[in-house]
Parts: C-alpha cells; sequence; structure tokens
C-alpha cells in the first residue's frame, strides 16, 4: 500500500503571508496527486488535480508542484478565509490520504 | 448540478453491522468511481472502498475482511456495509464521485455514525 506524510501538522501564518505544505508519498505515483481543503463541519474540496492543475473555480492563489515523489501546495498572500485543514490524497494506486495540515490565519 | 447525500442510522451498536447508502441526484452513474472515505472526530480521512461503472470494486487492505460496496444503478445509488463494527468505526461517513485522472470532485455531505452500545 502506498502510504502519504505531510509536513508540517499545523501552521500559523499571516494574512498576505505565502505558505507551502508538503506531501511525500511511499513510492512513485506519477502525478497522480490531489490537494483538497476542509473546514470544520464540512466536506473537503478539491483545490488541485493531478499535482499541478488548478480545479475549477479555485482561485489562483493556491498552485502546486512535484518533484519525484515529494509534492508541494502554496498558497500566495494568504486570506483569512483560508484557514482550513489539507489534505493531499494519492490515485496512483487505490486512495490514500495524507494526515493534514491544518493552517491558521493570524 | 452533481448532489450526493448520505443515508442511514446514526447509532450502531458494538458488533453489529454498519449499513449507508449514498443517493447520487443531478447525472448518471456512468464513467465515474463511487467511493467512501471516513473521518474519525478530530483525525484524517480514511479511504474505505470504490465501485467503478463496470462494478469492479477495490478495498482498503485495513478493512476488506468486514466492508462490502454495491451499487444499484437504477435507483442511482451505492451502498457501505460494514461488520462487526467497534466504537474505532466511529466516524463521519462521506461518500464521493472521482473522476479518472482528476480526483473527488464532489462528495455528500458527511453523516455521523456512532458505534455505542
Amino acid at each position: 500500500d502506498i502510504q502519504m506524510t505531510q509536513s508540517p501538522s499545523t501552521l500559523s501564518a499571516s494574512v498576505g503571508d505565502r505558505v507551502t505544505i508538503t506531501c511525500r508519498a511511499s513510492q512513485t505515483i506519477s502525478s497522480w496527486l490531489a490537494w483538497y481543503q476542509q473546514k470544520p463541519g464540512k466536506a473537503p474540496q478539491l483545490l488541485i488535480y493531478k499535482a499541478s492543475t488548478l480545479q475549477s473555480g479555485v482561485p489562483s492563489r493556491f498552485s502546486g508542484s512535484e518533484s519525484g515523489t515529494e509534492f508541494t501546495l502554496t498558497i500566495n498572500s494568504l486570506q483569512p478565509d483560508d484557514s482550513a485543514t489539507y489534505f493531499c490524497q494519492q490515485y496512483s494506486s487505490d486512495w490514500t490520504f495524507g494526515p493534514g495540515t491544518k493552517v491558521e490565519v493570524k | 448540478q452533481v448532489q450526493l447525500q448520505e443515508s442511514g442510522p446514526g447509532l450502531v451498536k458494538p458488533s453489529e453491522t454498519l449499513s449507508l447508502t449514498c443517493t447520487v441526484s443531478g447525472g448518471s452513474m456512468s464513467s465515474y468511481f463511487w467511493g467512501w472515505i471516513r473521518q474519525p472526530p478530530g483525525r484524517g480521512l480514511e479511504w474505505i472502498a470504490w465501485i467503478y461503472d463496470s462494478g469492479r470494486t477495490k478495498y482498503n487492505s485495513s478493512l476488506m475482511s468486514r466492508v462490502t460496496i454495491s451499487r444499484d444503478t437504477s435507483k442511482n445509488q451505492f451502498s457501505l456495509k460494514l461488520i462487526s463494527v467497534t466504537a474505532a468505526d466511529t466516524a463521519v461517513y462521506y461518500c464521493g464521485r472521482h473522476t479518472y485522472g482528476i480526483g473527488l470532485v464532489y462528495w455528500g455531505q458527511g453523516t455521523l455514525v456512532t458505534v455505542s452500545p
């Protein structure tokens, strides 16, 4: 089974900051990686798929990149509405989610 | 607009069977993966199972001995059965539609299932 790790587990940043979240896969998954945003009491929402493609309707301050088995979600110019937990998911072989990163906007 | 809605008991006794149904509206069940994902309170997401258009199924290896996913395309529904539940199965259960190459674009709102005597 493919395992996913994420770092950091929590982060706190100010409005306007640039933040990055890293996700690592235990083996190659090509670019079959998605990022989701989840707010309390709500279902996750897809932000990015195939590692770097922005889902329709998602603000352009969100971006994704990859390098081998390491994937990064970047939020440029952090906004108060970005307070949420972010999960990565591989869908190369079945599905596996990362443990999540909680982002607090100061 | 595609919508998914989970339904089923919110309370299940230990050792009994958890049964949930996801009703799909606003779109066909063809050509997609339909899955169940759960989230214990305050914790992360865990994939449980998916079923494809063809009827092919896959299960999380840690749960596969207890889980069955099925579908009824005539009713635009798919279902989850989890046997021999324990308190560790207490979670919000989500159903979702996965588009090949993209991910889980559509999710249900989630339903909390508590396992307790």
